[in-house]
C-alpha cells in the first residue's frame, strides 16, 4: 500500500528557533497534502491544505508566517515552524492523497515537537 | 465550520465487552471514514462509507451510516486490548469526489483491559 514518510519522528528545540519537518510521499505522486496539529488525547486540527507548485491554504486561526509550508515536487511538502515557543510544542502530523479525486488519504506516522 | 461530535469521549471497559461510538455531526455528509489511532502514530483507515443507510463490517468491527448521512457509528463486538486506541471519524461535506477536505470528529479514547 501506499506509504508516506515523515521525518523527524521527534525533536526538542530551543524557544526562538525553526524547525522544518518533512512529510513525503514513497510510492506515489501527491498533489495534495495536509498538515495537522493534535495535543494529547484529542483530535486532529487541520492546520493547512499545500498543492503541489502553489501556496498553501492555511485554515482560519492558523499563522500562515508561523507554519511556513513548502510542496515543491510532487512527493515532498515541508512545514517549518518559525521561530517556535513552547506553546506550539503538539504533535504535528501530515497525510497524502494521490490525485485530486482520491477519497484515501495516507497518514505519516507524525512528528512530536517539544519546544523548550 | 463542520462539527463532528463522537461520543462517548472516553471509553474503559473489559475485554470480551461490547461496545459502540457514535459520530454526528448537523450537516451531510458526502463521504464518512473512520480511523484508529495509537499514541505516536498516525491515524489508521477502518473504513469508507459513502451510501446513506450503509453497513460494513470488517471482523469484530461494523460500521453504519445514517439513512440521512448525518451520523455514524462503530461497534466493536467482543473487544480485545489491541482495540485500544484513539478512534476517530472524518467526514467529508459537499459534493463527492475528494475535492473537499476532511473534517475529524473529536475523537474516542478506548481502553480494553484484561
Amino acid at each position: 500500500g501506499a506509504v508516506v514518510s515523515q521525518h523527524p519522528s521527534w525533536v526538542i528545540c530551543k524557544s526562538g528557533t525553526s524547525v522544518k519537518i518533512e512529510c513525503r510521499s514513497l510510492d506515489f505522486q501527491a498533489t495534495t497534502m495536509f498538515w495537522y496539529r493534535q495535543f494529547p488525547k484529542q483530535s486532529l486540527m487541520l492546520m493547512a491544505t499545500s498543492n503541489e507548485g502553489s501556496k498553501a491554504t492555511y485554515e482560519q486561526g492558523v499563522e500562515k508566517d508561523k507554519f511556513l509550508i513548502n510542496h515543491a515536487s510532487l512527493t515532498l511538502s515541508t512545514l517549518t515552524v518559525t521561530s517556535a515557543h513552547p506553546e506550539d510544542s503538539s504533535f504535528y502530523i501530515c497525510s497524502a492523497r494521490e490525485g485530486a479525486y482520491n477519497e484515501k488519504l495516507f497518514f505519516g506516522s507524525g512528528t512530536q515537537l517539544s519546544v523548550l | 465550520t463542520q462539527l463532528l461530535e463522537q461520543s462517548p469521549q472516553f471509553l474503559s471497559i473489559q475485554e470480551g465487552e461490547n461496545l459502540t461510538v457514535y459520530c454526528n455531526s448537523s450537516s451531510v455528509f458526502s463521504s464518512l471514514q473512520w480511523y484508529r489511532q495509537e499514541p505516536g502514530e498516525g491515524p489508521v483507515l477502518l473504513v469508507t462509507v459513502v451510501t446513506g443507510g450503509e453497513v460494513k463490517k470488517l471482523k469484530r468491527l461494523t460500521f453504519q451510516f445514517g439513512d440521512a448521512r448525518k451520523d455514524s457509528s462503530l461497534h466493536i463486538t467482543a473487544a480485545q486490548p489491541g482495540d485500544t486506541g484513539l478512534y476517530l471519524c472524518a467526514g467529508r461535506f459537499g459534493t463527492a469526489g475528494g475535492g473537499n477536505k476532511l473534517t475529524f470528529g473529536t475523537g474516542t479514547q478506548l481502553k480494553v483491559e484484561l
